[in-house]
């Protein structure tokens, strides 16, 4: 089992709409988690920090569950620019941090 | 803003050569870092670096060797190209202590086995 998993999509949406991805870990010793955002043929980025407490950024929202060893992204009202992979990142300590990284979930906004 | 360079953009190389990929980063960082992406597998750890001449084994490393006698340049070494290594490779950069708020990423090498 990978130690993130997340669902590879794609989702097609239209614009406006909103869209949730789901991320599962099977670390339960996970320190920190991330969603990177990557576009076609472009380097990941850090979209955002997921906190226990839930984090907000605009119209992203990330939210991890350690009893269900599970974290969300939520994204409102859709942008044609928001097509790209999302990537969850788990940060992993054990002689040395260790990014682990999701495959990525698709997504592809429509007009 | 911080700068990773990865100077090889796209390269094509037969089966056999040895290839070099380069990376400079532009912060100070402690730690330096070369993954692979191939699709539905997401990034993987090939090798890292915490320190010059330091070098670490990844998730991956079979087929690989580093190199970084600069704090600013980690180089990845393909001894013999094989077409299994026909992927993306990505260098990245964080200062000692990193978490993924704090690492970056340069643009990736397309590296094409043939």
């Amino acid at each position: 089992r990978k130690e993130v998993e997340q669902d590879p999509g794609p989702f097609n949406v239209p614009e406006g709409a909103t869209v949730a991805f789901n991320c599962t870990y099977s670390n339960s010793a996970s320190q920190s988690f991330f969603w990177y955002r990557q576009d076609c043929r472009k380097e990941p980025k850090l979209l955002m920090s997921v906190y226990s407490s839930g984090n907000e950024d605009g119209r992203f929202t990330a939210q991890l569950n350690r009893a269900s060893q599970y974290i969300s992204l939520l994204i409102r009202d859709s942008k044609l620019s928001d097509s790209a992979t999302y990537l969850c990142v788990g940060l992993f300590s054990g002689g040395y941090n260790k990014l682990i990284f999701g495959a990525g979930t698709r997504l592809a906004v429509h007009p | 803003d911080v700068k990773v360079t990865q100077s090889s953009r796209y390269l094509v190389k037969r089966t056999g050569e040895k290839v070099f990929l380069e990376c400079v980063q532009d912060m100070d960082h402690e730690n330096m870092f070369w993954y692979r992406q191939d699709p539905g597998l997401g990034l993987r750890l090939i090798y890292f670096s915490y320190d010059v001449k330091m070098k670490e084994k990844g998730d991956i490393p079979e087929g690989y060797s580093v190199s970084r006698e600069k704090k600013e340049r980690f180089s990845l070494i393909l001894e013999s190209a094989s077409t299994n290594q026909t992927s993306m490779y990505l260098c990245a950069s964080g200062l000692r202590g990193y978490s993924g708020n704090t690492i970056y990423f340069g643009e990736g090498s397309w590296l094409t086995v043939v």
